[in-house]
């Protein structure tokens, strides 16, 4: 067990749909970082937030959004799914504002468009 | 922007075999190096990690030495294990004061390795 918890572990939902991620750091880290794991595109950077404030935004869609509330989980939330949007999503935490010391992943959440 | 190049998979060796999965990256300053190992239904783990020029990180017989002059970060293990079979990222972050704001990691796209009996 890492200490990032991750639910569900697995999402089956159709296209069109709307659905929510929700990551809960390790203990103690203010960041939490989302992570998009697909066959063809490899990890790509989604989105960063410290301490309830988004600080970096990567690749992604319009469609998906997150927060990161005063408990310091964070929820990704994808909207208008797409059969593109299949793919695993992981969520990272870290101890600082920074990554010098590298993340904390959680075992993340396969989704499925149908 | 950064990137990180990965040696392509995927890589199968014979167990004890001697390994290397090359990776080189591109940014400004002075990043911090790592790489992560993902074990088949898991998330990435943490396997080393280096901040400097010239630091090795080393864990569970792996070993990577940050070369600022080859801007490399290659990964080795002397003598492989099938437990070893994963998928392995090399990964940058940008150094923290130069660049507040935008710490995320950047992966290389991973090299899949699988180690026969």
């Amino acid at each position: 067990d890492s200490g990032v918890t991750q639910t569900p572990k697995h999402l089956i939902t159709a296209t069109g749909q709307r659905v929510t991620l929700r990551c809960s750091p390790r203990s103690g880290d203010l960041s939490v970082y989302w992570y998009q794991q697909s066959l063809d595109q490899g990890l790509q950077f989604l989105i960063h937030y410290y301490n309830g404030e988004e600080r970096a935004k990567g690749n992604i869609l319009e469609r998906f959004s997150a927060q990161q509330f005063p408990d310091l989980h964070s929820e990704l939330n994808l909207s208008s799914l797409e059969l593109g949007d299949s793919a695993l999503y992981f969520c990272a935490s870290s101890g600082g504002e920074g990554t010098g010391y590298g993340y904390t992943f959680g075992s993340g959440t396969r989704l499925t468009v149908v | 922007g950064d990137s990180v190049t990965q040696m392509e998979g995927p890589v199968t060796l014979s167990e004890e075999a001697f390994l290397t999965i090359n990776c080189t990256y591109t940014a400004t300053g002075y990043p911090s190096l790592f790489w992560y190992v993902q074990y088949p239904g898991e998330g990435l783990q943490l396997l080393l990690k280096a901040t400097k020029a010239d630091d090795k990180g080393s864990n569970k017989g792996f070993e990577a030495t940050y070369r600022k002059e080859t801007t490399s970060f290659h990964l080795e293990k002397g003598s492989v294990q099938v437990s070893d079979s994963a998928v392995y990222f090399c990964a940058l972050s940008p150094n923290r004061i130069s660049n507040f704001g935008n710490e995320k990691l950047t992966f290389g796209t991973g090299t899949r390795l699988t180690i026969i009996p």
